[in-house]
């Protein structure tokens, strides 16, 4: 079946621009998450939705991240007034719900280039 | 708060040679551990978790085992392929749905 699926690939913006970043979940999915990976680091923690809701936002930086899931299948995450170091992959994952024992997927990522 | 650390790469090895990555973690529970492999050019996958003490996580070849006593979950492979060049991330869940990853460690196998 189709896995997570996540549009654009890339985007390259200039600093203080406002990004969509969009998330579509393997069907069934009810858990989903964002994480962002610098380069030569590993992903990190932004956003957790369980359904429509979000469960845990404690890991977006600052007020400008903001992520969205109206019902409870496709996810954007936004970003306002973009600067330099927002530069990064974004990946969204998706799992059958919440727990370890749920494997989380991952989408192959947007690469987000801010100028 | 709750933090993995890996082994720092790149790492080169000639194929059939022995792979250990190390990993360590902290955290103030009793955290599922994984670890993730990402191919060159897809997505993170999970290769393999562990998801209590003493546990044991295995595929394709690889093992990990969560040591509780040492904080530690080395990935481990007696015999490497050209295939398995990669990078691979070592992580914790601390509260079953955020995972808190390593910095990650190229492998590259020749």
């Amino acid at each position: 079946g189709a896995g997570v699926s996540q549009t654009p690939s890339n985007k390259v913006t200039e600093k203080g621009k406002y990004v969509e970043l969009r998330c579509d979940p393997i069907s069934g999915h009810t858990a989903l998450y964002w994480y962002r990976q610098s380069l030569g680091q590993g992903p990190e923690f932004l956003i957790y939705f369980q359904g429509t809701g979000a469960a845990d936002d404690s890991g977006l930086p600052n007020d400008r991240f903001f992520a969205v899931r109206p019902e409870g299948s496709v996810s954007t995450l936004k970003i306002q007034r973009t600067e330099r170091g927002d530069s990064a992959v974004y990946l969204c994952a998706s799992s059958l719900g919440r727990s370890s024992y749920n494997e989380q997927f991952f989408g192959p990522g947007t690469r987000l280039t801010v100028l | 708060g709750d933090s993995v650390t890996q082994m720092e790469g790149p790492v080169t090895l000639s194929e059939e040679a022995f792979l250990t990555i190390n990993c360590t973690y902290t955290a103030t529970g009793y955290p599922s551990l994984f670890w993730y492999v990402q191919y060159p050019g897809e997505g993170l996958q999970l290769l393999l978790k562990a998801t209590k003490a003493d546990d044991k996580g295995s595929n394709k070849g690889f093992e990990a085992t969560y040591r509780k006593e040492t904080t530690s979950f080395h990935l481990e492979k007696g015999s490497v392929q050209v295939s398995d060049s990669a990078v691979y991330f070592c992580a914790l869940s601390p509260s079953d749905y955020k995972l808190s990853f390593g910095a990650g460690t190229t492998v590259t196998v020749r």
